[in-house]
């Protein structure tokens, strides 16, 4: 079964650190990655996407993908405690015209005042 | 700033009943998705509609789960005999050509 891993933290940085959150899949044929934060009680919402490997910067946001080793991780800068949230780590698995996405257990940050 | 709705909310039912979630996705966009997570659990692929069909379903979606566009603008998910286990939060996403998907606020679906 193709899967997505992440650790389930729970994840806890200072106001102003730099939080690092990881994730490991397993088809060698994915293409497409994502990272949704979902605040409780709500829906995903999308922060990053990546398709090529190397880091990808949107604001305090650093996505990072390394398609050798399976990995894509998210870096959150200058971390605020409206960071608080789960991360989900979200991948299309299949190659082709299949778009569905596979999620991880996702991440729980606090990002402590 | 377009976004994906969904109604209602919170839908509570009772076993065996019939329910019908309903999303407006993002007007321009081309595919549409419904996923469901269970309280504490992952967020889970059901169904995805493309051109008027659906172009993927997992495991889940079985004869019990249907989907609709019936109009331009509603994409509908409907569950025919609702089992205890159906609880959960139902979420719509769509995506135009590129692969990021959007997601609706959802709908708790509590079955009693």
């Amino acid at each position: 079964q193709k899967e997505v891993e992440q650790n389930s933290g729970p994840l806890s940085v200072p106001e102003g650190a730099i939080a690092s959150l990881n994730c490991t899949y397993s088809d060698r044929v994915s293409q497409s990655f994502f990272w949704y934060r979902q605040y409780s009680g709500k829906s995903p919402e999308l922060i990053m996407s990546i398709y090529s490997n190397g880091d990808k910067e949107d604001g305090r946001f650093t996505a990072q993908l390394n398609k050798a080793s399976q990995y894509v991780s998210l870096l959150i800068r200058d971390s605020q405690p409206s960071d608080s949230a789960t991360y989900l780590c979200a991948v299309k698995i299949s190659s082709g015209s299949a778009r569905q996405l596979t999620f991880g257990s996702g991440t729980q940050l606090t990002v402590l005042p | 700033e377009p976004e994906v709705t969904q109604t209602p909310s919170h839908q509570v039912t009772q076993m065996g009943q019939e329910v019908i979630l309903r999303c407006v996705p993002i007007s321009n966009h081309l595919y549409f998705y419904w996923y469901r997570q269970i309280l504490g659990q992952k967020v889970e692929f059901l169904v995805s509609f493309y051109n008027n069909e659906i172009s993927e379903k997992s495991e889940i979606f079985d004869d019990q789960f249907s989907v609709e566009r019936p109009d331009g603008s509603n994409f509908t998910l409907k569950i025919r005999s609702t089992k205890l286990e159906d609880s959960a939060m139902y979420f719509c996403a769509s995506t135009g050509e590129a692969y990021e998907q959007y997601f609706g606020p959802g709908t708790r679906l509590t079955v009693t």
